[in-house]
């Protein structure tokens, strides 16, 4: 089972380079998600999807940008990045049957 | 969003039982208790919740104290695997709108397991 599969695993940018961190869920969810994870700190919430043509901004959504065009795909964009966004960053999809997240391996991004 | 206290760090020896606690002393009748936890340089994974009542599954129990207000995760004997950041999350079943998903990480308890 794939279940949700983040690309790349590692990337590093220069300042004010764009890149996107991309996620593919198979599970069937409705709700994707991004969160980042600094050193020492636990995760904060950028974006999320409660389904296909529908996002909405979680507590760290500035430089990043994020679309829904289908329920399998939940692409994150950093439009010009900066070093204060090198961090790990997990995608997680949301099983509302069961109440479980599910989260992938993280792509872990430095930017210099 | 109601909020968790948990221990910063705790230690366990290996086949030895952990009782990691968390206090949530202003959760309200429609949280659900979370408990995930993170292995090294993995993305977190679910372990077990529940509402009101204790609960078991293949990796844990849950002891959910009769107030509700405080929660303790039970692993029955410790591996060495088990060394991880263990997070008590609460999840509001009133989140409409499909924001459900939206859970709030704390910095967890970090568990070390002595062979």
């Amino acid at each position: 089972n794939a279940g949700v599969t983040q690309t790349p695993k590692f990337q590093v940018l220069k300042t004010g380079q764009s890149m996107t961190l991309q996620c593919a869920q198979d599970m069937n969810h409705e709700y994707m998600s991004w969160y980042r994870q600094d050193p020492g700190m636990g995760l904060r919430l950028i974006h999320y999807s409660v389904g296909a043509g529908i996002t909405d901004q979680g507590e760290v959504p500035n430089g990043y940008n994020v679309s829904r065009s289908t329920t399998e795909d939940f692409p994150l964009r950093l439009l010009s990045a900066a070093p204060s966004q090198t961090s790990v960053y997990f995608c997680a999809s949301f099983d509302g049957n069961t109440g479980e997240l599910f989260f992938g391996e993280g792509s872990r991004l430095t930017v210099l | 969003d109601a909020k968790t206290t948990q221990p910063n760090s705790m230690e366990s020896n290996e086949e030895e039982p952990v009782h990691l606690p968390c206090n949530h002393s202003t959760i309200s009748g429609t949280d659900y208790i979370h408990w995930y936890r993170q292995l090294p340089s993995q993305g977190p994974e679910y372990v077990i919740h529940g509402l009101t009542s204790n609960v078991n599954n293949r990796m844990a129990s849950l002891a959910i104290a009769e107030d509700r207000k405080s929660s303790t995760l039970i692993l029955h004997r410790a591996t060495l695997r088990d060394a991880a950041v263990y997070y008590c999350i609460l999840r509001d079943l009133m989140n409409y709108g499909g924001s459900q998903g939206n859970l709030i990480f704390g910095k967890g308890t970090k568990l070390s397991v002595k062979p």
